[in-house]
């Protein structure tokens, strides 16, 4: 079976503070992607990335990066030096085949001022 | 007009009413979602259209139709819909080639059924 944990429910952080949002993945699949996706308060999801099950370097945009480790099945995403616009609710998702792609529940971050 | 676009953005029906939420996108995609979230709930995706084809429906109750006209629009036709249905209704698109690629989702519709 297919699925995505996202232990954290909600992180408040002062903003310029570092912030980890963690995923956990499960799938028996050797091919498969991940994703993740923001959700601000207007609504929409945001694609931030996309990385596949053969590509395990991580990657830095910005503020921006995620690590990737096949061995834990982990695809934790970091935000370096937070800011209020940061705040919004992550989720991580999961893709092995088909149509349909998991979604984690959710993280939701506060980021203070 | 660019991205992906939902109409409207809130809607309040009783029970017994029929109403039709749109989705449009600009992005050139030939694959469409549409997708529920409730309150704490994981994101249910609900439908997907690929090139107007129905390839997915994830189970969900007769009293949502979609419709998806051409690969531009998609449209949930709603009636005699139930309190738990209340939720935020998110659209999205993607290229094909399945599920392998990131999804672009319009800003929801706000759905409130009394």
């Amino acid at each position: 079976a297919q699925k995505v944990t996202q232990a954290q429910t909600e992180i408040s952080v002062v903003e310029k503070e570092d912030v980890t949002l963690d995923c956990v993945y499960e799938t028996r699949d050797t091919t498969y992607y991940l994703f993740w996706y923001k959700q601000p308060p207007s609504g929409e999801l945001v694609f931030l990335i996309r990385r596949n099950s053969f590509d395990e370097q991580n990657e830095i945009s910005g503020r921006y990066s995620w690590n990737f480790q096949k061995s834990t099945s982990s695809f934790n995403f970091t935000i370096t030096a937070s800011q209020v616009v940061d705040s919004a609710v992550y989720f991580c998702a999961l893709y092995t085949g088909g149509f349909k792609t998991i979604f984690g529940a959710g993280t939701r971050l506060f980021v203070k001022a | 007009e660019t991205g992906v676009t939902q109409t409207p953005r809130h809607l309040v029906m009783g029970m017994t009413n029929k109403k039709s939420l749109k989705c449009e996108q600009h992005l050139g995609h030939n694959a469409m979602y549409w997708y529920k979230q409730s309150a704490k709930k994981p994101l249910e995706l609900m439908f997907v259209y690929n090139f107007k084809e129905q390839t997915e429906n994830n189970s969900v109750p007769s009293r949502f139709s979609p419709e998806c006209p051409n690969s531009s629009h998609l449209f949930l036709h709603l009636h005699t819909l139930q309190p738990e249905d209340s939720a935020l209704y998110l659209c999205a698109s993607s290229v094909p080639g399945e599920g392998a690629y990131e999804q672009y989702f319009g800003p929801g519709t706000r759905l409130t059924v009394t």
